[in-house]
């Protein structure tokens, strides 16, 4: 079973410049998850969707960041413009229905670095 | 707002001992998971403790749940040299995971 696609891999750009990264969830898995993990810390939740919906993205920083998931399946999430303080590994997850026993499945990540 | 607190954050034993992290979280949960990443990995799921007394073992590691205490304990036995990484608990409420800040686990030879 192929597991969380995500890319780029690695991300360098200059601050107030735009990023956009792509999250592929294993097939059939309703749930989808973007996190953001800043060096030496957990993982913080930025969004997530259930199906093509939006179910919590309360710690999205809406003036600059976006995501979507238009097609219920594949996702994106964007950054414009960047600041240096959104330097961080950006992670997405899936789980089957998002319900009481789900385990969520974490993709490899994106290394952000905002100069 | 729920908040989750690990210790210890660095943890540095030989090979053979025993240890403890603890998680600590603040309000109700519906369930609770332990992760390990390895550096420049992604997380990879160890445990999900689902009620109070839940106990679930692999290998040297046991994951333990008290809700009355808001506590998970995960315990290392006879550590070996393989465990060396960093391990998170999130705590789930109302659907939305928070995560502590980790503890990251050396083990020496």
């Amino acid at each position: 079973e192929a597991g969380v696609a995500q890319s780029p891999r690695y991300k360098i750009i200059e601050k107030r410049q735009s990023v956009a990264f792509w999250c592929n969830p294993i097939s059939g898995h309703a749930t989808l998850y973007w996190y953001q993990q800043i060096l030496g810390q957990g993982p913080k939740l930025l969004i997530q969707f259930q199906n093509n919906g939006v179910v919590d993205d309360s710690q999205l920083p809406k003036d600059r960041f976006s995501a979507e998931r238009l097609k219920g399946v594949d996702s994106t999430l964007k950054i414009q413009p960047a600041k240096l303080e959104d330097s961080a590994v950006y992670l997405c997850a899936s789980s089957l229905a998002g319900g009481v026993t789900d385990t969520q499945y974490f993709g490899p990540g994106t290394r952000l670095t905002v100069l | 707002e729920l908040k989750v607190e690990q210790n210890p954050l660095f943890l540095s034993m030989q090979e053979g001992k025993n240890y403890t992290i603890y998680c600590n979280y603040s309000t109700t949960s519906d369930r609770l998971y332990w992760y390990r990443q390895d550096p420049g990995k992604s997380l990879e799921s160890l445990f999900v403790l689902l009620s109070n007394g839940a106990v679930k073992q692999e290998g040297r590691l046991m994951a333990s749940l008290d809700t009355k205490a808001r506590l998970s304990t995960l315990h290392i036995t006879a550590a070996v040299h393989d465990l060396s990484a960093t391990y998170f608990c999130a705590v789930t409420n109302a659907g939305k995971s928070t995560f502590g800040d980790g503890t990251t686990l050396t083990v020496k030879p």
